[in-house]
């Protein structure tokens, strides 16, 4: 059974400083790994998605990595901002053909002006 | 853009009373999920369609949740009666194909069960 993990829970950090988010996983047969953002009240925004044969994805600011043989993947944000504060959550595919995606519980980013 | 469309976003019942949800996925998507949030956690699935079909309802609690997606379309999400641990972020996501694809969700509704 896939168990997705995310520590820490909360982060604080000043404006303008790099910042990396951690996830783990228990199962490294995953099929991808999808990065959200999550502001206080609203639905989830899709940030990145990694497919099992990727090592990253790049967005702008953002930059994520899968190392499925450790069972981790980051989320790389440059040059913070007080816009990016909010929750990022990581999800995987869990076993199976279906499309349920295992959520970790998020680490709330706090960026200070 | 396209996007997920969900009503109402905010939903305040009494315990023991009925209440229902509203999805629109993005034009085209096969697959449409529900998802439910607790308040500081990750989501968890509650059901999964393929077009008309249900492919994982495994985590739905049948005694009092009921979903359908009746022209592989649009779904509704039911639960009838309210519980007071029912209060949530109900979110309604879709993709393309046949699941494990790329997940786009929407706004979610909030319901508070008194």
């Amino acid at each position: 059974k896939q168990e997705v993990t995310q520590i820490p829970a909360a982060l604080s950090v000043p404006e303008g400083e790099n910042l990396v988010l951690n996830c783990s996983f228990t199962d490294s047969a995953i099929y991808n790994l999808q990065w959200f953002r999550q502001d206080p009240g609203k639905g989830l925004t899709s940030l990145l998605l990694i497919q099992s044969s990727q090592r990253e994805q790049t967005s702008g600011r953002l930059n994520a990595s899968l190392d499925k043989s450790s069972g981790r993947s980051t989320l790389y944000i440059a040059a913070s901002q007080p816009g990016d504060s909010a929750t990022y959550l990581c999800a995987s595919h869990g076993s199976g053909n279906t499309g349920k995606l295992i959520f970790g519980q998020g680490t709330t980013l706090q960026v200070k002006p | 853009e396209a996007e997920v469309a969900q009503s109402p976003r905010y939903k305040i019942t009494e315990k023991s009373q009925a209440v229902a949800f509203w999805c629109d996925p993005i034009s085209g998507h096969a697959t449409l999920y529900w998802y439910r949030q607790i308040l500081g956690q990750g989501p968890e699935l509650l059901v999964q369609f393929q077009d008309e079909s249900v492919v994982d309802d495994s985590q739905l609690p049948k005694d009092r949740f009921s979903a359908e997606r009746l022209k592989g379309v649009d779904s509704t999400l039911k639960i009838q009666p309210a519980e007071l641990g029912d209060s949530a972020m109900y979110l309604c996501a879709s993709s393309t194909g046949t699941g494990r694809g790329e997940q786009y969700f929407g706004p979610g509704t909030r319901l508070t069960v008194t």
